[in-house]
């Protein structure tokens, strides 16, 4: 069964408004999420590190304050894209990494179009 | 330089057919090694760790070889089902950061 979910699975909304993603471990506490975006035709590129009761690490080139990440509890990380523009169009994708390994379990995404 | 490479594809093979993907790693400290496959607009999932040893599940064989900076994927006796993207990803060394590849677009046809 699923373990990751994500809500929405879809959203469009206008250029200049904040859109919230939600990423919800179902069936096991997670301390570490992580956040993805993948433009068409792209890799995946890692966003951030979403710590629980911290804040979250962001790769480089990444802004934190456009890309705002809540890891309030450890069932729950929020993405926050503030200001959404065009650019920021993509299909966003959390996962979290059960028992410290290094394999990953992924969201099934968020498509992000921004008019 | 990427950080991990694959041959983009399409690579269109006929059912029952072997294909094999290619892929390389420019880190040498890269401790660990996936391929993951992506249908369309969905999530990856995951396939097969691979191992130094070689490993195989199925008719899905990987190798690596860490002398080369080099991992590969076999799939033998191809199904329709497995018209796919396949991922090559790589775990740098560090806790659980994963390097994604831009993928092997696969279509198997009848």
């Amino acid at each position: 069964g699923a373990v990751v979910s994500q809500h929405p699975s879809r959203v469009i909304c206008k250029s200049g408004t904040s859109v919230k993603i939600e990423c919800r471990s179902l069936d096991f506490q997670a301390t570490t999420m992580f956040w993805y975006r993948q433009f068409p035709k792209k890799s995946l590129m890692l966003m951030a590190t979403s710590n629980e009761g911290s804040k979250a690490t962001y790769e480089q080139g990444v802004e934190k304050d456009k890309f705002l990440i809540n890891h309030a509890s450890l069932t729950l990380s929020t993405l926050t894209v503030t200001s959404a523009h065009p650019e920021d169009s993509s299909f966003y994708i959390c996962s979290l990494a059960l028992g410290g390994r290094e394999t990953q379990y992924f969201g099934p995404g968020t498509r992000l179009l921004v008019l | 330089r990427k950080e991990v490479e694959q041959d983009p594809g399409p690579f269109n093979v006929p059912e029952g057919a072997t294909v094999a993907f290619n892929c390389t790693y420019s880190n040498s400290a890269s401790q660990s090694f996936f391929w993951y496959r992506q249908d369309c607009r969905k999530e990856p999932k995951l396939l097969m760790s691979v191992y130094s040893s070689g490993n195989e599940d199925g008719r899905f064989t990987a190798q690596l070889n860490r002398a080369s900076q080099y991992i590969s994927l076999l799939i033998r006796d191809s199904k329709l089902s497995d018209s796919a993207t396949y991922l090559c990803v790589v775990a740098p060394g560090g806790f659980q950061k994963l390097v994604f590849g831009t993928g092997t677009r696969l279509l198997v046809s009848p």
